[in-house]
């Protein structure tokens, strides 16, 4: 299994303002991803977060909104940019053990709130 | 267009009392089904991947079924604590959908005492 922490647990933000959330990693992982739990509803994949590379969204999310970095194996982050009331969500991050397709873990979240 | 869809969107039973929730999937090619357990204000926790048609996993009180088509998470003799989310997700095969999970919408379950 794989531990993973993520920083912030929550914020409350000003619209127009950028927010990063981290993701850090107990130990090196091929796969991470980010994903997005608006209110009531189930998870949505944002991004493949790459290591060495540009990460790789999915269809409705862009790298101007949704800046992702990932400089090494055991470590990434999400910038949510100039947010607006509609990016009020939980942002999650998630690893894929290797080989991929027996387990993947997710942290604990990150509860953002735009006013 | 995949798609997975998860009944009921909520289930409450008494303590004791056994039921079935169901995870239908319409998807190109299927590499795993995964379910996870969500509790409120968490990240889902994983619990069973399943892999083929009739493939079986247990843990506890769950027990995870694969059909070609759609999965059930039992629960015998539910305990309060099991009151969560129970979350559907598939795996695609392909290899731009490497690594990457589709969500239904989920199951809420309530076990009162």
């Amino acid at each position: 299994s794989a531990v993973i922490s993520q920083k912030p647990s929550r914020d409350i933000c000003q619209r127009g303002t950028s927010l990063t959330i981290q993701c850090q990693v107990d130990s090196q992982v091929t796969m991470m991803f980010w994903y997005r739990q608006q209110p009531g509803q189930s998870l949505t994949l944002i991004a493949t977060a790459n290591q060495g590379s540009e990460a790789t969204y999915e269809s409705g999310f862009v790298i101007d909104k949704f800046p992702i970095s990932r400089p090494n194996l055991t470590f990434s982050t999400l910038t949510v940019s100039n947010m607006s009331p509609e990016d009020s969500s939980i942002y999650l991050c998630s690893v894929g053990t290797a080989p991929l397709g027996t387990e993947a873990f997710f942290g604990q979240g990150t509860r953002l709130t735009v006013v | 267009e995949d798609q997975v869809t998860q009944s009921p969107e909520a289930l409450r039973l008494q303590e004791g009392e056994s039921s079935s929730l169901n995870c239908s999937y319409t998807v190109s090619g299927l590499r795993g089904l995964f379910w996870y357990r969500q509790d409120p204000g968490k990240g889902p926790e994983f619990l069973f991947t399943l892999y083929s048609a009739g493939e079986e996993k247990e843990k506890e009180r769950l027990k995870a079924t694969l059909t070609k088509k759609e999965s059930f998470l039992h629960i015998t003799a539910p305990k309060p604590e099991d009151s969560a989310t129970y979350l559907c997700a598939v795996q695609l095969s392909g290899g731009t959908s490497y690594g990457k999970l589709t969500f239904g919408q989920g199951t809420i379950l309530t076990v009162h005492p």
